[in-house]
């Protein structure tokens, strides 16, 4: 299960505070995702990357940042304008544009935020 | 705007029996369509995937149909065993193979 972290694996953080989700892969995987998972309702994305220093709204980026800085990075901030943060949050990553049209993505360990 | 839709959300079994899972896209520019089993309390992981020039790919138990012209597709789990017991959510990707839409899950139950 090595090759994309994700850190903390729990989180607690008061309503109305930004909070940054870490991920980070080696396996030098060009594209990198966002999503949140509820419960009935599959994964939904949030953001992706398919370079450094680039990114793409998903269908739910509302009251979400990101940056890509680092091709190993893609840190997610949930923020105070998130109406309903808490949720488990996946990072995942894939090989991106090097390899054949739409790739397998790996994902990272989840992390889970409580906002209280 | 782009949707996948899977279909049945729980399906129980009897070890030994096939269990069938039904996913259709909206977007006809799909064009590769991953299946993600997720075990309770671990990450997603790819059991098999289909690209859209091809109609049926099997991996021992495990196959997957595809009919573009009626957007949906299937997996198929013959000989189901206990530890086929997980949530298996079908997706599809656009834009180039980059942003993924993923059905709402099927939870599976394969009783002993």
């Amino acid at each position: 299960d090595g090759g994309i972290t994700q850190s903390p694996k729990y989180l607690f953080r008061k309503e109305g505070q930004n909070v940054t989700l870490s991920c980070e892969q080696n396996l030098n995987h060009d594209a990198m995702y966002w999503y949140r998972q509820d419960p009935g309702q599959g994964l939904r994305l949030i953001y992706y990357s398919q370079i450094v220093n680039d990114f793409q709204k998903g269908d739910i980026a509302e009251g979400y940042s990101v940056s890509r800085e680092k091709k190993e990075s893609f840190p997610l901030t949930v923020t105070s304008a998130q109406k309903n943060p808490t949720a488990f949050y996946l990072c995942a990553s894939s090989i991106g544009k090097r390899g054949p049209l739409g790739n397998e993505q790996f994902f990272g360990p989840g992390t889970r935020l409580t906002v209280l | 705007g782009e949707n996948v839709e899977q279909h049945p959300s729980t399906l129980s079994v009897q070890e030994g029996d096939s269990a069938v899972i039904k996913c259709t896209y909206s977007d006809s520019a799909s064009n590769y369509f991953p299946w993600y089993k997720q075990e309770l309390g671990k990450r997603p992981q790819l059991i098999i995937d289909i690209r859209s020039n091809v109609g049926e790919k099997k991996d021992q138990r495990i196959a997957v149909t595809l009919n573009k012209t009626a957007k949906h597709f299937s997996l198929h789990i013959t000989e189901t065993q206990p530890e086929d017991s997980a949530v298996y959510f079908c997706a599809a990707s656009l834009s180039g193979g980059f942003k993924t839409i993923f059905g709402a899950g099927t939870r599976l139950f394969v009783k002993a």
